[in-house]
């Protein structure tokens, strides 16, 4: 799987739009990216995952660059309860012969929302 | 319903011993993992187990050894306690026959090792 690079750390007020960038400049063309979150003490969340089209559910926003290079992850009124520590992850497609071996997490981002 | 569950939630015991940590998934999936996060919060993957198929992580010591009696479970041992041991334990799940890799964690069991 192709490595990632986050910020340590960010800020965002509370009601704002927190917008996290993650860079993955050797993805290949069967690599998803995929995003998820770990909130103080509890498992790892799934928030959203991508190829390379924008997409969008109930939690997030996830815009790809039309290189594919770098995402950004978009919580569009952030609130106290999305604290956590958030990890852009690049993951080979099942049917391409990935997913067998686990999730390989970095440090992430740990994002602060602020009241 | 809890998706994934874990039991126990909190387990603290003595060097040397032997323990065990359940996981179970009623999410129908066909693949069980399990990640070790350490003291300084990094999560690493220790196995993945698929249909009989189980893939270790080199770096886990063969004390740890995962045992899945059913699709819905999977169980991890650990013989031989040491205090490196200490850590939060995470099991996930994924349905990889759907060719989807999101994975669904369960909340954790926290080891202290004494």
């Amino acid at each position: 799987d192709a490595k990632t690079t986050q910020p340590p750390s960010m800020d965002c007020a509370e009601g704002r739009a927190a917008n996290l960038p993650c860079n993955h400049s050797t993805i290949s063309g069967n690599e998803y990216v995929y995003w998820y979150r770990q909130i103080h003490s509890q498992g790892p969340q799934y928030i959203i995952h991508g190829l390379k089209n924008n997409e969008t559910n109930e939690m997030a926003s996830l815009i790809i660059t039309e290189d594919r290079k770098s995402s950004t992850l978009i919580l569009p009124h952030a609130t106290l309860r999305d604290t956590a520590v958030y990890y852009c992850i690049v993951r080979l497609r099942v049917y391409s012969g990935g997913g067998a071996d686990g999730l390989t997490f970095g440090k992430g981002t740990h994002l602060i929302i602020q009241p | 319903d809890t998706a994934v569950s874990q039991t126990p939630k909190y387990l603290v015991t003595q060097m040397g011993n032997d323990k065990s940590i359940k996981c179970e998934q009623n999410l129908g999936h066909d693949t069980m993992y399990w990640y070790k996060q350490d003291s300084k919060k990094f999560l690493k993957i220790m196995f993945s187990y698929n249909n009989k198929e189980l893939i270790i992580n080199e770096t886990v010591p063969n004390r740890f050894s995962p045992k899945s009696p059913d699709k819905a479970h999977l169980n991890l041992h650990i013989n031989s306690l040491e205090l490196g041991d200490s850590a939060v334990y995470f099991c996930a799940s994924s349905h990889r026959a759907r060719g989807t890799d999101t994975q669904y964690f369960g909340p954790g069991t926290r080891l202290t090792v004494l």
